[in-house]
């Protein structure tokens, strides 16, 4: 494991149903981040939490719902979804926005399927 | 004109071949760029960190990083088998927080 760990890995779920997807990371790291990774996609950046505070929406869709109660673990809680919400979705976290040389550390990420 | 533009192959190399992979980016506020490494079913990681414009080499290893053209390189020489993977490059402008900025990746493939 990287020191970031995703539950669960895979998800398959249908449109009308409410699912939450759960990151935790224990490096002691201040900021965490939801991002989408899609085929022949750039990943794209969907939530910032920097010390448990929201410091970023990049537009998402309200069927999307992240929730961050400490700087450890983060959820995105998903309800009626579409199938374009297809996706890994990855969960990261980094020390001082990850330019102090360290990066962003990534979890495995959760494989979703929306039927 | 997409912030980071990066070609996503599939690029193929038999083993022992140096590899050139690059990314161009239109944001001159950039300053932070790194390199990470994506097996299949797996998270990114961290491959390499360049500060700047410069060139940083680790092991096989080689980032390039050219502000005035706005490009960033990563060589690999001797490249093996356990080399194939998608290659993204990230950049960031400060260390403020904003978020780094992803290329699509480009996948590779060393065939032994």
């Amino acid at each position: 494991e990287t020191g970031v760990t995703q539950t669960p890995r895979h998800l398959v779920m249908g449109m009308t149903n409410k699912k939450s997807l759960k990151c935790e990371q224990h490096l002691g790291h201040n900021a965490m981040y939801w991002y989408k990774q899609s085929a022949k996609k750039p990943l794209e950046l969907m939530f910032v939490y920097n010390f448990k505070e929201q410091t970023e929406n990049n537009s998402v869709p309200s069927r999307f719902s992240p929730e961050c109660p400490n700087s450890s673990h983060l959820f995105l809680h998903l309800h009626t979804l579409q199938p374009e919400d297809s996706a890994l979705y990855l969960c990261a976290s980094s020390q001082d926005g990850g330019t102090g040389g360290h990066g962003y550390t990534f979890g495995s990420g959760t494989r979703l399927t929306v039927v | 004109q997409k912030e980071v533009e990066q070609d996503p192959g599939p690029l193929s190399v038999p083993e022992g071949a140096i590899v050139s992979l690059n990314c161009t980016y239109s944001n001159s506020a950039f300053q932070y760029f790194m390199w990470y490494r994506q097996y299949s079913r797996k998270g990114p990681e961290l491959l390499m960190y360049t500060y700047s414009s410069g060139n940083k080499e680790d092991g096989r290893f080689t980032a390039q990083v050219d502000k005035s053209s706005k490009y960033i390189s990563l060589f690999i020489r001797d490249s093996q088998p356990s080399d194939s993977a998608t290659y993204l490059c990230a950049m960031s402008a400060n260390q403020a927080g904003t978020a780094l900025i992803f290329g699509k990746g480009t996948t590779l493939s060393v065939s032994s």
